[in-house]
């Protein structure tokens, strides 16, 4: 079963910053926090991933709480085509559980 | 670079009928996964490969075989077809090393499999 909790759906206007939450109270030590998203009928993309610092790369950043019991996937300039549903996953060796995850909509 | 590789896109069986799917990893990936997601949900660990063993298991009944070859592909099977394993099976591949155990992921599109 996964182990993050994730909104179903959210709306961010285009060009706006879409801040996604994601809950892991259950985290453990050595697991690492991955972000992926999906587009219709195409595989999963990976987005990001961290362990406990806050992570920047040219897609988006990942901020993780001090505790590690939650983070936040902020796509800073959102556009029409990120429009998506975005997995949040927490995993130790690399074997992915998604959840339901969060369906995005950028409204222009 | 190519991507991880799936084939075939798009395929038809019958219930009772076998299946094969196959999966290209991105080169230098040593590790592959197999995922199953059936509509409207996320996708379902099903199997993942490293260095030609298998290192994981999901929950699916023993139908569901796979393999992976010495030049890092593999194989998915699936025995006995149910309507109820039409999906879309999803492989990912990563680079897996003694001291890089968690580099994530890269999917390919995924084969789509439709039981009649």
């Amino acid at each position: 079963d996964a182990k993050t909790t994730q909104p179903p759906s959210m709306d961010c206007a285009e060009g706006r910053a879409a801040n996604l939450p994601c809950n892991h109270s259950t985290i453990s030590g050595n697991e690492y926090v991955y972000w992926y998203r999906q587009i219709h009928s195409q595989g999963p993309q990976y987005i990001i991933h961290g362990l406990k610092n806050n992570e920047t790369n040219e897609m988006a950043s990942l901020i993780i709480t001090e505790d590690r019991k939650s983070s936040t996937l902020i796509l800073p300039h959102a556009t029409l085509r990120d429009t998506a549903v975005y997995y949040c996953i927490v995993s130790l060796r690399n074997d992915m559980r998604f959840g339901a995850g969060t369906r995005l909509t950028v409204k222009p | 670079d190519a991507g991880v590789t799936q084939s075939p896109t798009h395929l038809i069986k019958t219930r009772g009928q076998h299946v094969t799917l196959r999966c290209s990893p991105i080169s230098g990936h040593k590790s592959v996964s197999w995922y199953q997601q059936v509509l409207g949900q996320g996708p379902q660990f099903i199997f993942q490969y490293y260095e030609k063993e298998e290192r994981g298991r999901g929950n699916f009944p023993d139908r569901f075989s796979a393999r992976q070859f010495p030049n890092y592909s593999s194989e998915l099977n699936v025995n006995a077809l149910l309507l109820g394993d039409s999906a879309l099976y999803l492989c990912a591949s990563s680079f897996r090393g003694r001291f890089l155990p968690n580099q994530p992921q890269h999917f390919g599109d995924g084969t789509r499999l439709s039981i009649l």
